[in-house]
């Protein structure tokens, strides 16, 4: 199965600052790879599709790069709503494997 | 409006079986794949299964195969998973979730497998 790793697994920032989370798939997945939020007792909303797809309502402020194996997302300017945890996914093939999330603190 | 819902958690003893549902609305739910995520207390995301949009394929994460068994009912808007053998560490809330990406009449696909649509999430309790 395909693993994914996600760095850092916390991290503290301040409102307007600018915050990059990776992740490093075991094996290269193309770009079949999304971004979520979700904030605590919320089911996940997606972010980031095919690597670097904005999904429809999403503030401009989240971008998604990367392929292969390796793999971004940038928060632009921190808004005091983007304080959350974050987690990528992988859909290559048949298995959906999560990394093991971000926690974004102030 | 487009929703999920899922409904049938509970507590149970471990070993002993259970069965969830989520009801679909707002939108052709036989033109969707759909899947099974859950998210243990304090912990990150675990995908579970995935069923066709035609209910012909299934795939499950290794940690519940053999013991869970998704399903879904077309008519009724249905999603369904039958988990027995129940154990400590199957404790989460579980998530039903749509991708983006669909099926036309014709079994083209469009779009992407990202998970677009989420229930609200029903918890499940394995506990003696």
């Amino acid at each position: 199965d395909i693993q994914m790793t996600q760095s850092p697994s916390s991290l503290s920032a301040s409102v307007g600052a600018r915050v990059t989370i990776t992740c490093r798939a075991s094996q290269s997945i193309s770009n079949y790879l999304s971004w979520y939020q979700q904030k605590p007792g919320k089911a996940p909303k997606l972010l980031i599709y095919a690597a670097s797809r904005l999904q429809s309502g999403v503030p401009s402020r989240f971008s998604g790069s990367g392929s292969g194996t390796d793999f971004s997302l940038t928060i632009g300017s921190l808004q005091p709503e983007d304080f959350a945890t974050y987690y990528c996914q992988q859909s290559f093939g048949t298995s959906y494997t999560f990394g093991q999330g971000t926690k974004l603190e102030i | 409006q487009v929703q999920l819902v899922e409904s049938g958690g509970g507590v149970v003893h471990p070993g002993r079986s259970l069965r969830l549902s989520c009801a679909a609305s707002g939108f052709t739910f036989s033109n969707y794949a759909f899947h099974w995520v859950r998210q243990a207390p304090g912990k990150g995301l675990e995908w579970v299964a995935l069923i066709s949009y035609d209910g012909r394929k299934k795939h499950y994460a290794d940690s519940v195969k053999g013991r869970f068994t998704i399903s879904r009912d077309n008519s009724e808007n249905t999603l369904n998973m039958q988990m027995n053998s129940l154990r400590p560490e199957d404790t989460a809330v579980y998530y039903c979730a749509r991708p983006l990406g669909y099926y036309d009449s014709s079994g083209y696909y469009y779009g992407s497998d990202a998970f677009d649509i989420w229930g609200q999430g029903t918890m499940v309790t394995v506990s003696s």
